[in-house]
């Protein structure tokens, strides 16, 4: 069962434009939940996790709950956000990543 | 202080081939697991370890093998290459089971 779901495969925003990538999960528990970012030619490493609720580089996400989601936002969207972003949730000793969403900001 | 350390960083192998992927880690992590990643299917877990002799089955585990002889490392067995095991594999390590992943670079395998 698909635990973690990222609807938007590709995102295109303008620079300077609010920047939202998608992320539902299933889970009937209590949610750990994580960003984690790919680079060009880089190695996958965590951005943000909800559990510590800190803004990386301009980002945020907030773990609703209700709607079971994980959205990740910015206000203002960089050329260097350009990436592919995986949503993930931890279950006891398993993580689950959604397909990803490769964000692309155009100058 | 390195890290999570794969390799090799790129492979080619014929069908019926079998291979090992080396990956290590020097944070003294418990947890370790290996993901494959394809196009449009994101990573999917292989199989993790929770600890030293401790082994379990991912989501797809059919085809590979694994064993944990010591906290550091943690090789990745492909058995008999199929072309269905072209992808890009990762390493992670973790230091308990709600902590974040630190990734390996990746080795990118094609099998022909």
């Amino acid at each position: 069962a698909q635990r973690v779901t990222q609807p938007e495969k590709l995102l295109s925003v303008f620079k300077g434009a609010p920047v939202e990538l998608k992320c539902n999960y299933s889970y009937s528990g209590s949610p750990e939940l994580f960003w984690y970012v790919q680079y060009s030619r880089q190695r996958l490493q965590l951005l943000l996790r909800h559990i510590s609720r800190e803004s990386i580089k301009g980002f945020t996400a907030d773990l609703n709950k209700g709607e079971t989601s994980f959205h990740l936002k910015k206000p203002f969207a960089q050329e260097e956000d350009s990436a592919m972003y995986y949503c993930a949730l931890a279950t006891g000793n398993q993580f689950y990543f959604g397909t990803g969403t490769s964000l692309t900001v155009i100058p | 202080n390195a890290g999570v350390t794969q390799t090799p960083k790129f492979q080619v192998l014929k069908t019926g081939q079998s291979m090992t992927l080396q990956c290590a880690q020097d944070m003294n992590h418990e947890y370790m697991s290996w993901y494959r990643q394809d196009p449009g299917m994101g990573l999917r877990l292989i199989h993790y370890s929770v600890g030293a002799g401790i082994t379990d089955q991912g989501e797809v585990p059919n085809g590979y093998n694994v064993s944990r002889s010591t906290t550091e490392d943690f090789p990745l067995r492909l058995l008999s290459a199929a072309p269905s095991q072209t992808s890009v594999y990762f390493c992670a390590s973790r230091r308990g089971v709600l902590y974040e992943q630190y990734f390996g670079p990746g080795t990118r395998l094609t099998v022909t």
